[in-house]
């Protein structure tokens, strides 16, 4: 149980266009979903919240009109890189919270590679 | 500022014995703690969880919580070179977000 996927795995476009990325919980529902980024040898850095049927909420420094996020359904988050630049190539990790079963534990997607040239 | 604190190691165990892993956080109102393990190149996956003051033990994996003293730890018996990874902690102050510690990076030398 509580196995959360992400697509894609990697990814690699030009300077200027965007990228979405799908984080699924596939066998629980979850309100509430978190993006990461994570540079080499560096520890997980929050991003944005994302809640189900509202606007996510943005940690501080995190542009919110170039990481588009929308939680559309209790199983599903994306998280749009606008108009990316190489400065955006990072690993990308969401997580899901299961809120019926486990308290405050988090699941992590296996991350998505994005590589900006 | 809320912050968690590992060393970042590496911290070297031979095949066999204890690696032992220590974090600390500076919010008295965290109220959940967790342990993540992390393959170079993968994502985190959750080890171990812990809520109240006290030992958890879970296989070989034992969590050890003292909120009095602000510090978690991880202790992992018979260490295999498999074991060999990025240990990451991470704390809920309060609220559901992690704040999570800049990794323990642990080698298992066979």
């Amino acid at each position: 149980g509580a196995v959360v996927s992400q697509h894609p795995s990697r990814v690699i476009c030009k300077s200027g266009t965007s990228v979405k990325i799908e984080c699924r919980s596939l066998d629980f529902q979850a309100t509430t979903m978190f993006w990461y980024r994570q540079f080499p040898k560096k520890s997980l850095m929050l991003m944005a919240t994302s809640n189900e049927g509202s606007k996510a909420t943005y940690e501080q420094g995190v542009e919110k009109d170039k990481f588009l996020i929308n939680h559309a359904s209790l199983t599903l988050s994306t998280l749009t890189v606008t108009s990316a630049h190489p400065e955006d190539s990072s690993f990308y990790i969401c997580s899901a919270r299961d809120e019926t079963k486990r308290k405050n534990e988090q699941f992590f997607g296996p991350g998505t590679r994005l590589t900006v040239l | 500022q809320k912050e968690v604190e590992q060393n970042s190691g590496p911290l070297s165990v031979p095949e066999g014995a204890i690696a032992s892993l220590n974090c600390t956080y500076s919010d008295r109102g965290s109220q959940s703690f967790f342990w993540y393990r992390q393959y170079s190149g993968k994502s985190p996956e959750l080890i171990m969880s812990i809520y109240s003051n006290g030992d958890k033990e879970d296989g070989r994996f034992t969590a050890q919580l003292n909120k009095a003293s602000q510090y978690v730890s991880l202790l992992i018996r018979d260490s295999q070179p498999s074991d060999s990874a990025t240990y990451l902690c991470a704390v809920t102050p309060g609220t559901y977000k992690y704040i999570f510690g800049t990794g323990t990076r642990l080698k298992v030398l066979a």
